[in-house]
């Protein structure tokens, strides 16, 4: 069975980095043509893509975002981590990590299954 | 930039058809398909449509897709309505340079 389960602070001032963890099971990040993505989800809001780590190291991230946001691996927890620089008060919402079999998520492709969450809230 | 624009609202009865829309203002479905997710309140979304028309293990076959090439737009169809139906429903699509999710339909099985 495959799961993802995100984990982090729950609360992080604004200017500050966000460090996420997105741990998987039933699967491996490196196995050929897998890929785990970010999304967050404000609240009342409809989700929004951050960027996406592939098994062979490549990262796409949105565009709007990209020069706040790093995707690395995590070898010894079999996922991955998402870090955003100076957050601020919009950055608010529920973050997902969710995988993909898409080799190309720019092109196409769906994720699925997604962790169950973690709300983050920026707040001094 | 991609723009998906879905409809904020439907409800129907029960037993009813629903088709939710999304339509796309740059590029194509037959270019960058369309995947089609359910979330439900303090969920995750989960898909229950992919490329296009698509559907995954589990979803049941009341849950289909359609494109329609001349408006740019893409229908979830949901026939035989249920009150378990009762959910947001986001389209998802890229354009090479982004992965864009629609602004999502809340469906309301009255």
């Amino acid at each position: 069975q495959i799961t993802l389960k995100e984990s982090g602070p729950t609360l992080v001032k604004p200017t500050q980095t966000l460090t996420l963890t997105c741990a998987v099971s039933g699967f491996s990040i490196n196995f050929g043509g897998v890929g785990v993505g970010w999304i967050r989800q404000p609240p009342g809001k409809s989700p929004e893509w951050l960027g996406i780590f592939y098994w062979d190291d490549d990262q796409r991230y949105s565009p709007s975002l990209r020069s706040r946001l790093t995707i690395t691996k995590d070898t010894s927890r079999n996922g991955v981590v998402l870090r955003m620089t100076n957050v601020d008060l919009v950055d608010t919402g529920t973050y997902y990590c969710a995988r993909t079999s898409s080799d190309d998520i720019l092109r196409g492709g769906w994720f699925g299954p997604w962790g169950q969450g973690i709300l983050v809230t920026v707040s001094s | 930039n991609l723009l998906l624009t879905q409809p904020h609202s439907m409800s129907e009865f029960p037993g009813k058809t629903v088709s939710i829309s999304c339509t796309r203002n740059s590029g194509t479905f037959a270019g960058d398909y369309v995947q089609w997710y359910q979330q439900r309140p303090g969920s995750a979304p989960t898909i229950v449509m992919y490329d296009n028309n698509q559907r995954p293990s589990g979803v049941p076959d009341r849950f289909t897709v359609s494109i329609d090439s001349s408006s740019n737009s893409a229908s979830l169809i949901i026939s035989g309505l249920q009150t378990d139906d009762e959910a947001d429903y986001y389209c998802q699509s890229s354009d090479g340079n982004n992965v864009v999710f629609g602004g999502g339909t809340k469906l309301t099985v009255l």
